[in-house]
């Protein structure tokens, strides 16, 4: 069975400290692996990917994320948060498997000045 | 830059009545989605389309919810009854096949009373 685990359901930081948000995950074949976006009453919006290669991936906003097999872990990262990365942050993963994208339950993430 | 459109945004009902939903998927993307995201967790696949043909619909509750890709372009998900349970964000996503990036559309939330 596959899974996606997002270890803290909310994290508060202040305005520009470092952040990472935790995801682990549980899958029997190889797996791509996504971060998504999440603002107040709209969709969500790609931040990074891992798809083969490289296992620092950078994204938008700033964020980057490190894919480790063997922790089986794909946690996000950002040196310096502002106010507007107040969101909520889904991980998720994809495997030719089951041919769809599985969410984890989501962090939420709350910047304070 | 090309976006999947979903309306309503916002939907009240009540419990025991028909609601619809619409999705407008990014002009030439083949596969498209729906999902339900509960308050506090993530995203769930209620429908997967190829084309006009259902490829997966297997966490669907057939017995109250349909869905409908007929030109394979936009498509309508539908709840008859409405239940209680059924609040939560709709939303609907695009992608040119099963193995490419999924766009989402902003969603709507549905309240059920």
């Amino acid at each position: 069975a596959q899974s996606v685990t997002q270890l803290d359901s909310q994290v508060p930081v202040f305005e520009e400290a470092p952040v990472e948000l935790r995801c682990n995950y549980s899958s029997s074949v190889s797996v791509y692996l996504f971060w998504y976006v999440q603002y107040p009453n709209q969709g969500l919006q790609l931040l990074l990917k891992y798809l083969s290669g490289s296992t620092l991936v950078k994204g938008i906003n700033g964020f980057e994320a490190e894919f480790n097999k063997s922790q089986t872990s794909f946690h996000l990262r950002k040196p310096s948060v502002h106010i507007s990365d107040t969101a909520e942050y889904f991980c998720a993963l994809f495997s030719g498997g089951y041919n769809k994208l599985i969410f984890g339950a989501g962090t939420r993430l709350a910047v304070h000045p | 830059e090309a976006e999947v459109a979903q309306s309503p945004r916002y939907k009240i009902t009540e419990k025991s009545q028909a609601v619809a939903f619409w999705c407008d998927p990014i002009s030439g993307h083949a596969t498209l989605y729906w999902y339900r995201q509960i308050l506090g967790q993530g995203p769930e696949l209620l429908v997967q389309f190829q084309d006009e043909s259902v490829v997966d619909d297997s966490q669907l509750p057939k017995d109250r919810f349909s869905a409908e890709r007929l030109k394979g372009v936009d498509s309508t998900l539908k709840i008859q009854p409405a239940e209680l349970g059924d609040s939560a964000m709709y939303l609907c996503a695009s992608s040119q096949g099963t193995f490419y990036e999924q766009y989402f559309g902003p969603g709507t939330r549905l309240t059920v009373t």
